[in-house]
């Protein structure tokens, strides 16, 4: 069975910063490329960010350009989402997905894990 | 960036009734080379993660009822549910995986009139 679980969530001050993980399971994780996205408290889905097999290619949405990077361990079927200069609009539960291909939708979504950035 | 809109916002329809859902996008989402749209449907119940429906705008995720069926090609598609149930109660988002910065419809919640 596949599972995503993430972890890391927390609050945080602005300007702060956290690391996420989501540790994967059931499935050829290094064969995958893993997603992070977003879901602010009563909003939609937003996409946060995309990393590749092998973790040469990585990609990110313009919101957070230059203040997270997404990387991952494949022997320890381990993806991550390091957070710094953290802003209020950063408040949302962070999913981790999976997706077969650089060219597929992300199929597999973990439980999420919620960040609190608040003074 | 593609721009995802869906219309409607909010809807409410009879058990047993059919249920439309659109989305535009702001570009094509259509790969000539492979003729294929990258574009997807996801269901999210309270409390849960997304769930895949649809990929390449109309095959079905593998477990997926076949009252959930998608339609479309280039910038308009459309998710239909037949027969509605009282378990697909939930917020409809469209997607496109056609290019970074991926995007999505900013919802459409599906209720029971």
């Amino acid at each position: 069975e596949v599972q995503l679980v993430e972890s890391g969530g927390g609050l945080v001050q602005p300007g702060g910063s956290l690391r996420l993980s989501c540790a994967a399971s059931g499935f050829t994780f290094s064969s995958y490329w893993m997603h992070w996205v977003r879901q602010a408290p009563g909003k939609g889905l937003v996409w946060v960010a995309r990393i590749n097999t092998d973790g040469s290619t990585r990609s990110y949405a313009d919101s957070v350009k230059g203040r997270f990077t997404i990387s991952r361990d494949n022997a320890m079927d381990t993806l991550y989402l390091q957070m710094n200069s953290l802003r209020v609009d950063d408040t949302a539960v962070y999913y981790c997905s999976s997706a077969p291909g650089h060219n597929d939708p992300p199929d597999y979504w973990g439980q999420g894990t919620l960040v609190t950035v608040s003074s | 960036d593609i721009v995802m809109t869906q219309s409607p916002d909010s809807l409410a329809v009879s058990l047993g009734a059919r249920a439309t859902i659109n989305c535009q996008s702001s570009q094509s989402v259509l790969y000539n080379s492979n003729n294929k749209n990258y574009l997807a449907w996801y269901q999210q119940k309270p409390g849960q993660p997304p769930k895949l429906l649809i990929y390449w705008a109309s095959t079905r995720e593998s477990g997926v009822p076949d009252r959930f069926s998608g339609s479309g090609s280039g910038t308009d598609f459309t998710l239909t549910i037949n027969s509605l149930q009282a378990e697909d109660v939930a917020v409809y988002y469209c997607h496109q995986y056609y290019t970074t910065p991926y995007t999505f419809g900013q919802g459409t919640k599906l209720e029971i009139k």
